[in-house]
């Protein structure tokens, strides 16, 4: 089974400050890594995934994260936050399509509230 | 091409009463996923339907079930409802269940209180 930890439930960074939303995993197989993004009273957007290949992966708005097999982790990065980025990130994973992972079965992490003041 | 789309938006119902939530995925789509969202336990996995068979079931009791139908619509019930089913519960489609490139494409949700 797979389990997600997100450190923070909440970051507040001001406008055009860089930020770091932490992510680490367990999981005794290989697995697919994702993070999400929820606006206020809206469903979910994909903001980045990692399959497989490349550790660095770029998202959209200007996201990205890093696939650390070694310390099971999957931060999200990016380097000057805007208004409009407030929201709530999830990271989540799920077991890679060899070991019998589902693209609908994900598990998540409990959420980062970002804030970003002016 | 229409998103995935959820309703009601919002229901409120009392305890032990039954409820049932509706999803059609995006055109085209076959595999719905529903999760139930609260500010206590995040995001959990609730089931997932392609081509009208249930193909995983999360942590849930009994009383959460679900179907898809031949147009790969998704309805969820929930039956003698409790206080703690109060909850976003959302619904997601994809392509195909499996398969490395796929996204889930999230509705936004129906929120549902129990008095």
């Amino acid at each position: 089974a797979q389990s997600v930890t997100q450190l923070d439930s909440q970051v507040p960074v001001f406008e055009e400050a860089p930020v770091e939303l932490r992510c680490n995993y367990s999981s005794s197989v290989s697995v697919y890594l994702f993070w999400y993004v929820q606006y206020p009273n809206q469903g979910l957007q994909l903001l980045l995934k990692y399959l497989s290949g490349s550790t660095l992966v770029k998202g959209i708005n200007g996201f990205e994260a890093e696939f650390n097999k070694s310390q099971t982790s999957f931060h999200l990065r990016k380097p000057s936050v805007h208004i409009s980025d407030t929201a709530e990130y999830f990271c989540a994973v799920s077991a890679a399509m060899n070991y019998g992972g589902s693209q609908g079965n994900l598990i998540f992490g409990k959420g980062t509230k970002l804030s970003v003041k002016p | 091409k229409a998103g995935v789309t959820q309703t009601p938006r919002y229901l409120i119902k009392t305890r032990g009463q039954q409820v049932t939530l509706s999803c059609s995925p995006i055109s085209g789509h076959r595999s719905v996923s529903w999760y139930q969202q609260t500010p206590g336990q995040g995001l959990q996995f609730l089931f997932e339907y392609f081509s009208e068979t249930q193909r995983n079931k999360g942590n849930f009791p009994g009383r959460f079930s679900g179907r898809q139908f031949s147009n790969s619509r998704s309805e969820m019930n929930v039956s003698t409802l409790e206080l703690g089913d109060s909850a976003l519960y959302l619904c997601a489609s994809s392509l195909q269940p499996r398969g490395e490139g796929e996204k889930l494409f999230f509705g936004s949700g129906t929120q549902l209180s129990v008095l």
